[in-house]
C-alpha cells in the first residue's frame, strides 16, 4: 500500500543549527502539509501547498520555516534557526483532493530534539 | 479557540466491550474526521463523514455528527487490545484549503 515516508526518523541539534526534514509524499498525491505534535499537545498545522506554492500557513510557520519541492517527489521542511520551543514531532502528510474532500495520508514523523 | 475537544481523556476498557469517544467542535465544518494514533507513530485516518451525513460505517466502527449539537462520537464495537492507540477528531472549520484543526485526543486502552 502507498505510505508516506519521512527521514529522518529522529534528529537532535544544537539550538541556532539548521535543519531540514525530508518526506516523499504518495505519489499521485497534489496536496501537501506539515504538522507538528509538541509533546503531550495536539498535532498543529503548519503549512499546506499545492502547485509548488504555499497554500496557507499557520501563526506558527513563520520566517525561520520554508518549505519546497525541490525534484517533484521529495517535500521539504526547513527550519532555519532552531530554537528549544522547536522540539516536537513533525509529521508530513499528503492528499489526492483538499478540503471537504480532504483525508490525509501521514507519515510516521519525525522527532526533532532541540538542545 | 479550542475546536475538536474529545472526551473522556483516557478510557480503559476490557476486550469485547464497545467504546464510545466523544468529539465537540465549535464551528460550522464542511466534514469531521477521525484519526488514530499508535504511541509515537503517525496518526491513521479511520473515517471521514461529511456535514451533510448522520452516521456512517466502517468495520467495527461507527460515527455519528450532529450538526446542531456541533458534536459527534466515535464507537469502536467488540474493542480488541490492538485497538489500543490514542483517538484524534479534527475539522477544517469550514475551510477548503485543507487545513486541519486537532483535538487533544482520547487515549484507549484495551485491556486483554
Amino acid at each position: 500500500e502507498p505510505e508516506v515516508t519521512q527521514t529522518p526518523s529522529h534528529q537532535v541539534t544544537q539550538m541556532g543549527q539548521e535543519v531540514i526534514l525530508r518526506c516523499v509524499p504518495i505519489s499521485n498525491h497534489l496536496y501537501f502539509y506539515w504538522y507538528r505534535q509538541i509533546l503531550g499537545q495536539k498535532v498543529e498545522f503548519l503549512v499546506s501547498f499545492y502547485n509548488n506554492e504555499i497554500s496557507e500557513k499557520s501563526e506558527i510557520f513563520d520566517d525561520q520555516f520554508s518549505v519546497e519541492r525541490p525534484d517533484g517527489s521529495n517535500f521539504t521542511l526547513k527550519i532555519r534557526s532552531t530554537k528549544l520551543e522547536d522540539s516536537a514531532m513533525y509529521f508530513c502528510a499528503s492528499s489526492v483532493e483538499q478540503g471537504a474532500g480532504g483525508e490525509l495520508f501521514f507519515g510516521e514523523g519525525s522527532r526533532l530534539t532541540v538542545l | 479557540s479550542q475546536q475538536g475537544e474529545e472526551d473522556p481523556q483516557a478510557l480503559s476498557i476490557q476486550e469485547g466491550e464497545n467504546a464510545t469517544m466523544n468529539c465537540s467542535y465549535k464551528t460550522s465544518i464542511n466534514n469531521l474526521q477521525w484519526y488514530r494514533q499508535n504511541s509515537g507513530r503517525g496518526l491513521v485516518h479511520l473515517i471521514l463523514i461529511r456535514s451533510n451525513e448522520r452516521e456512517k460505517h466502517s468495520g467495527r466502527l461507527r460515527v455519528t455528527l450532529d450538526t446542531s449539537k456541533k458534536s459527534s462520537s466515535l464507537l469502536i464495537t467488540a474493542s480488541r487490545a490492538a485497538d489500543t492507540a490514542s483517538y484524534f477528531c479534527a475539522t477544517d472549520r469550514g475551510s477548503t484549503l485543507g487545513r486541519l484543526y486537532f483535538g487533544r485526543g482520547t487515549q484507549l486502552t484495551v485491556w486483554p
